[in-house]
């Protein structure tokens, strides 16, 4: 029961447009919503995040919107480099109180190829 | 400050041999977490602690143990390794406090079962 999914494997931007990656969730639970960054040989490190009081977050170069009715959100890069060619996860997680315990759900991954 | 650190980097086992990685975390955190990475299956919960003493199984904890005998040290066995438990090894840790449950993530270990 996969409970975050992201369905493109992969995806291919020219540099300096915009990488649109997704992500959908199924759990009605998950409060809090992450994105996270990873380089082959190293560990992921933390990107951005959301909370489900709110549909849009951003910082510089990255955006992300949650859409609570479709239980779906996306991570807008723009522009893109080719320094953010990556796998990026997405990552859910319940509130911190009770038995959640920070624990976070992660979909598969989405390999980026920003091409120069 | 180092953050998360994990030893060893790499290992090759033979099926039936047993070993130990290490996580250790100098950020002082409550919660600590030991991931596998598998092609196409995203990052797998296998065990966690929430602190000194305590450990709680994940989605995938079979042919693993644990243990926190310190706050800042997070073991994970394999007391009898199978070629199925070739994978990345990631740990984490987070904080009580944390806004989004965000965690921060040790280099990984690649472990390779024959």
């Amino acid at each position: 029961d996969q409970q975050v999914k992201q369905n493109s494997p992969s995806l291919s931007v020219q540099e300096g447009r915009i990488s649109i990656l997704n992500c959908d969730y199924t759990n009605s639970m998950f409060d809090y919503f992450l994105w996270y960054k990873k380089y082959p040989a190293e560990g992921p490190t933390f990107l951005i995040s959301i909370s489900s009081i709110k549909d849009k977050n951003e910082d510089g170069r990255f955006t992300v919107f949650l859409n609570k009715s479709a239980k779906h959100l996306s991570l807008h890069i723009v522009p893109s480099q080719p320094g953010d060619s990556a796998v990026y996860f997405c990552a859910a997680s319940e509130d911190a109180g009770g038995t959640s315990y920070g624990k976070l759900t992660f979909g598969q991954g989405t390999i980026l190829t920003v091409h120069p | 400050n180092a953050g998360v650190t994990q030893t060893p980097k790499f290992r090759v086992l033979k099926t039936g041999q047993s070993m130990t990685l290490l996580c250790a975390q100098d950020m002082n955190h409550e919660y600590m977490y030991w991931y596998r990475q598998d092609p196409g299956m995203g990052l797998r919960l296998i065990h966690y602690s929430v602190g000194e003493g305590t450990t709680a199984k994940g989605e995938v904890p079979d042919g693993y143990n644990v243990s926190r005998l310190k706050k800042q040290n997070f073991l994970l066995g394999l007391e009898s390794a199978a070629p199925s438990q070739t994978s990345v090894y990631f740990c984490a840790s987070s904080s009580i406090l944390a806004t989004y449950n965000e965690q921060f993530f040790g280099p990984g270990t690649r472990l390779t079962v024959l």
